[in-house]
């Protein structure tokens, strides 16, 4: 069964202090794997699109990388307003449903 | 651009009673999904459609929820009866291809239900 786990579920960071968000996925044949940011209230906001192992991209303070079993959404120095909670998606080739892990809930404290 | 409209943000209703949401998605954007996000859960597709045919419904509780896209632009989701589980926020989805692996889906800001 498609699965996808992110970790920590809650990280609290300082202001300019580095860290990574996990996301470990089970999927028979990734098509897509998604990262999209959601403030409270909010729906979720689209990041970044990776789809094959090895591949990496960057938007600001935030880079995302992808192998074969995970990803990791890198922030460096991060500020307040990056606090919101992350969360990481699968899409199986297998079936049209887009799995959802539970998310990281970022606070960036100044 | 005008990002994808949904109506009410909130509604409050009790058990049993029926409740109906409305999503107006990107313009030109063929493919439309409704979400369900329970609090502190990630978002679980319910049904996915392509212009005005259903691709997924796989998940939908089909003996409560419906949903139409009639035209294939605007849509909505109709739960009857409801139940006190059904206490989340829906989201509302749009891509403009086929398939969320093949480009970006915009989310609407949501409706957040609450069944007492």
């Amino acid at each position: 069964e498609d699965q996808v786990t992110q970790s920590p579920e809650a990280l609290r960071l300082q202001e300019g202090e580095s860290s990574s968000l996990n996301c470990s996925y089970t999927v028979s044949g990734l098509r897509g794997l998604f990262w999209y940011r959601q403030d409270p209230g909010k729906g979720p906001e689209f990041l970044f699109t990776l789809y094959s192992a090895g591949e990496e991209k960057e938007k600001e303070r935030l880079k995302a990388t992808l192998t074969k079993k995970e990803s990791f959404l890198h922030i460096t120095a991060p500020k307040p307003e990056d606090s919101a909670t992350y969360l990481c998606a699968v899409h199986p080739y297998n079936n049209n449903d887009m799995r959802f892990g539970a998310g990281t809930r970022l606070t960036v404290k100044p | 651009e005008a990002g994808v409209a949904q109506s009410p943000r909130y509604k409050i209703i009790e058990k049993r009673q029926s409740v109906a949401f409305w999503c107006n998605p990107i313009s030109g954007h063929a493919t439309l999904y409704w979400y369900q996000q329970i609090l502190g859960q990630g978002p679980k597709l319910l049904i996915q459609f392509q212009n005005n045919g259903v691709v997924d419904d796989s998940q939908l509780p089909k003996d409560r929820f419906s949903a139409e896209r009639l035209k294939g632009v605007d849509s909505t989701l109709k739960i009857q009866p409801a139940k006190l589980e059904d206490s989340a926020v829906y989201l509302c989805a749009s891509s403009q291809f086929e398939g969320l692996g093949d480009t970006e889906a915009f989310f609407g800001q949501g409706t957040r239900l609450t069944v007492v």
